[in-house]
């Protein structure tokens, strides 16, 4: 079974600086791994999605890497802004079945 | 990115009613969706996997009398919590996946039970 782990939990941070947070997993045949964002009381919103060919993507002010060999994946946030505060979940993907993390809540403070 | 929608996005209801929860791809065809629940300050736990013209297939703990599932059409998945009770209360959100396993989720429903 994929477990997944996110560190850390919680992130503050002033605006301006970059964030990066890490994903763990434990089965490196996964088939994607994906980042969300989830706002307070609302659904996941799909970010970046590396597929297992591939070594990272990259949208706007947001860059993801994979390693599958360590099964880590990193989410780097450029230039922090206070509306990037929510909370970032990482899936590991296998048989179309998504494992989650346990989310990274951030903080941006103006 | 593609849409998924969910309706409603909250309700409240009496204990011993049943809720039914609509998810819906607006613009493209899933053959499979997928049902979470999230309980506060938790990730996301699948409960089961919506399969379009067959039964779901519900992850081990999840009482499939009470969480009925139904994948009538390729944009459409309901699921229904039957006779609800309190501890039934919490978030649900489905998600439905595209091709390169691309998923996504929609808002999510907030179900109150009183």
């Amino acid at each position: 079974k994929q477990e997944v782990t996110q560190i850390p939990a919680a992130l503050s941070v002033p605006e301006g600086e970059n964030l990066v947070l890490n994903c763990s997993f434990t089965d490196s045949a996964i088939y994607n791994l994906q980042w969300f964002r989830q706002d307070p009381g609302k659904g996941l919103t799909s970010l970046l999605l590396i597929q297992s060919s591939q070594r990272e993507q990259t949208s706007g002010r947001l860059n993801a890497s994979l390693d599958k060999s360590s099964g880590r994946s990193t989410l780097y946030i450029a230039a922090s802004q206070p509306g990037d505060s929510a909370t970032y979940l990482c899936a590991g993907v296998n048989d179309y079945k998504l494992s989650f993390g346990a989310g990274t809540t951030v903080t941006v403070r103006a | 990115g593609a849409v998924v929608s969910q309706h409603p996005s909250w309700v409240i209801c009496k204990s011993g009613t049943s809720v039914k929860i609509e998810c819906r791809s607006l613009d493209f065809q899933a053959t499979t969706m997928f049902w979470y629940r999230q309980f506060p300050k938790q990730s996301l736990m699948l409960m089961a996997t919506s399969n379009e013209g067959s039964k779901a297939t519900y992850e081990q703990g999840v009482e499939k009398d009470k969480f009925l599932i139904n994948h009538a059409s390729l944009t459409l998945s309901t699921l229904t919590v039957t006779s609800a009770h309190p501890e039934d209360s919490s978030f649900y959100i489905c998600s439905a996946t595209r091709r390169e396993a691309e998923a996504f989720f929609g808002q999510g429903t907030r179900l109150t039970v009183v």
